[in-house]
């Protein structure tokens, strides 16, 4: 098993551009989620997900929208990219909503 | 201990040294705890975890001591490795305005000298 994988690792947007961080698991976890983590702090929820077709927003949705049309996949969007959003983000599944399994995360800068 | 803010707190230990990491928590209705390790440039790693209806739990060279009355958790690793030296997270779980997550701590940076 790959476990959770994201892609990219690293990105660069400018300001106003706008890209989808890939998250796919092979476990057949029903709970997925996306993190974000600013230096130095903890993470933060952005969005997560119970099962495919449905989505809720954490602590900080603003700026982010996500989607789960399938089992293995939660793609997180940012339409409209902010300095505010610059972070790495880390995708995670489970099989419950209690240990949770994470990617090796994006590392994003908008500039 | 956990704070929030820019600067983690860190902890300095000898290299067979126990190490002990602590965790304050604000919800008393939380009922399930868990320790991440995550070293630089990587993802959380699961270490344990534990539910609110115990107060120990002992995993290989890692034990979690959870105290609801002060609402405290800590991580005690015995004979600390350079292998362990990360940035240690605390995170629980509860029902909080309809949403069950995974709330995280701001993380405390465990040094391990040789």
């Amino acid at each position: 098993n790959a476990g959770v994988t994201q892609t990219p690792k690293f990105r660069i947007l400018k300001i106003g551009q706008s890209m989808t961080l890939q998250c796919a698991q092979d476990m057949n976890h029903n709970y997925m989620y996306w993190y974000r983590q600013d230096p130095g702090m903890g993470l933060k929820l952005i969005y997560y997900s119970v099962g495919a077709g449905i989505t809720d927003k954490g602590e900080v949705p603003n700026g982010y929208n996500v989607s789960r049309s399938t089992t293995e996949d939660f793609p997180l969007r940012l339409e409209l990219a902010a300095p505010s959003q610059t972070s790495v983000y880390f995708c995670a599944s489970s099989y419950s909503d209690e240990k949770l399994f994470f990617g090796s995360g994006t590392q994003l800068s908008v500039l | 201990g956990e704070s929030v803010g820019l600067h983690l707190p860190t902890l300095s230990v000898q290299e067979g040294d126990n190490s002990i990491i602590n965790c304050a928590y604000s919800n008393s209705a939380s009922d399930y705890f868990i320790w991440y390790k995550q070293e630089s440039g990587k993802g959380p790693q699961f270490i344990i975890d534990i539910r609110s209806n115990m107060d120990k739990r002992q995993g290989q060279r890692v034990t979690v001591l959870l105290n609801k009355t002060v609402k405290h958790l800590s991580l005690q690793i015995a004979a600390t490795q350079p292998g362990d030296s990360a940035v240690y997270f605390c995170a629980e779980n509860s029902e909080d305005t309809g949403r069950r997550a995974l709330t995280f701590g701001s993380g405390t940076r465990l040094q391990v000298q040789p």
